[in-house]
């Protein structure tokens, strides 16, 4: 049973450039949602897709932004990007069907913004 | 608002010794759902368990166990004999019932257990 899996692993970036992050989710599922983790801190909620749109937001700025694929991956995408967006990011999924939704996460892309 | 408390930012404790993660929450929906996660080093966030909040009943995992209590607000994770496998650190979550979940974390307790 395939888990969630995330690429890439790592990525270097420069101020002012554009990130694309990829999230195929756990077999199975049909949501999947992203989080952000700066260093020593908590994840972070960024957005949830289901059904190929964006469910929910959290506080996060319009640089964000997200894909959902008919076969459920999801991208998100940062532009412009920020000394501070340096950080974790974390894709997670789930069965919205099943209504317990218990999120499984991948292992991450960690980001560097130089 | 939704906020969860994990009050120890960090415990050490020695191999075979008992050591209780505290998590308090706040929230004013009547149903929700809190989640144990750990993270080790390599960054990536393992599931542990998951409660309803109309489930009060303790659960037992092997030498986890996790206590529940609504009156408190608290959902205390407690590991029998640790091991130097449990380090890590351990984020306690809250996810609404808002039809699209979201998970609000706790800025999560290290725990490190040495030989």
């Amino acid at each position: 049973d395939a888990g969630v899996t995330q690429s890439p692993t790592h990525l270097i970036k420069t101020r002012g450039q554009q990130v694309t992050l990829r999230c195929s989710p756990k077999s199975g599922h049909d949501t999947v949602s992203w989080y952000q983790q700066a260093l020593g801190q908590e994840p972070q909620f960024i957005f949830q897709y289901y059904e190929e749109e964006e469910r929910q937001r959290g506080n996060f700025p319009d640089r964000f932004s997200g894909h959902q694929f008919p076969n459920y991956s999801s991208e998100l995408n940062v532009n412009a990007l920020l000394l501070g967006d340096s950080a974790l990011y974390l894709c997670a999924s789930s069965l919205r069907k099943k209504l317990e939704e218990t999120q499984y996460f991948g292992p991450g892309t960690r980001l560097l913004v130089l | 608002a939704q906020k969860v408390t994990q009050a120890q930012t960090e415990i050490s404790v020695v191999e075979k010794e008992d050591v209780t993660l505290d998590c308090v929450y706040e929230t004013r929906d009547t149903t929700y759902y809190l989640f144990w996660y750990k993270q080790p080093p390599s960054g990536e966030l393992v599931f542990l368990i998951r409660r309803n909040s109309f489930d009060e009943q303790n659960e037992i995992s092997g030498r986890y166990s996790w206590n529940f209590q609504k009156s408190t607000s608290s959902f205390n994770f407690t590991i029998t004999a640790s091991q130097v496998v449990d380090s890590a650190v351990y984020f306690c979550a809250l996810g609404m019932n808002t039809g699209f979940q979201k998970l609000v974390f706790g800025t999560g307790t290290r725990l490190l257990v040495s030989p």
